[in-house]
């Protein structure tokens, strides 16, 4: 079983549209969460942190449930540019030091 | 804020050539620095990471190394490449969080 478990997608929604994604992890130690951007061909960028309390940063909200060992991701008012692949990734130290990544989960916006 | 340039971009070797990406990074010091790989359709791996200069952990048994002479410097190297050492190689720092540099494709032919 993979650490971090994510839908590949692709999602295909349309602008304006919102769309969620979910990510399990299996390690009941981990500590630190986030969720990081991958554009084609580009390098991860770090989207969002995500807190226990649930955190939202503009169109995005983050939420973390530990006892079921589940992060999601919920982009609200999705635009053209959103089109990239969300990373999901933990870390078992409490700090960003050791990370797990997950394969990622694909969205599409079309107009 | 730091900035972590990689070189070359692009790079394609024939199978058994040897290899060398060079990672530097810049706005801070005394950094944590790691290589990932990605291959293709897969999710990043670790494959070596290094607290301080001359000190590399090695996080899976494979055909590369790594090497730390200086504090913002981290290279990865290859004897003999292979086939399957062929991806998107990304070099990156903590500063509260990962951050990546800008990575090197690499394909083995």
């Amino acid at each position: 079983r993979k650490e971090v478990e994510q839908d590949p997608g692709p999602f295909n929604v349309p602008e304006g549209a919102t769309v969620a994604f979910n990510c399990t992890y299996s390690n009941s130690a981990s500590q630190s969460f986030f969720w990081y951007r991958q554009d084609c061909r580009k390098e991860p960028k770090l989207l969002m942190s995500v807190y226990s309390s649930g955190n939202e940063d503009g169109r995005f909200t983050a939420q973390l449930n530990r006892a079921s060992q589940y992060i999601s991701l919920l982009i609200r008012d999705s635009k053209l540019s959103d089109s990239a692949t969300y990373l999901c990734v933990v870390s078992h130290t409490g700090t960003a030091s050791k990370l797990t990544f997950g394969t990622g989960t694909r969205l599409q916006v079309t107009l | 804020s730091q900035t972590i340039h990689q070189w070359p971009a692009t790079l394609v070797q024939p199978v058994g050539s040897p290899l060398s990406l060079e990672c530097t990074v810049e706005g801070t010091s005394n950094p944590n620095l790691y290589w990932y790989r990605q291959a293709a359709g897969r999710g990043l791996q670790l494959l070596f990471y290094s607290v301080g200069i001359g000190q590399i952990s090695s996080e899976v048994p494979q055909n590369l190394s790594a090497s730390r002479p200086q504090d913002r410097q981290f290279i990865l190297s290859s004897k003999k490449l292979l086939l399957s050492d062929s991806g998107f190689y990304l070099c990156a720092c903590v500063v509260h969080t990962q951050y990546f540099g800008p990575g090197t494709r690499l394909t083995v032919l």
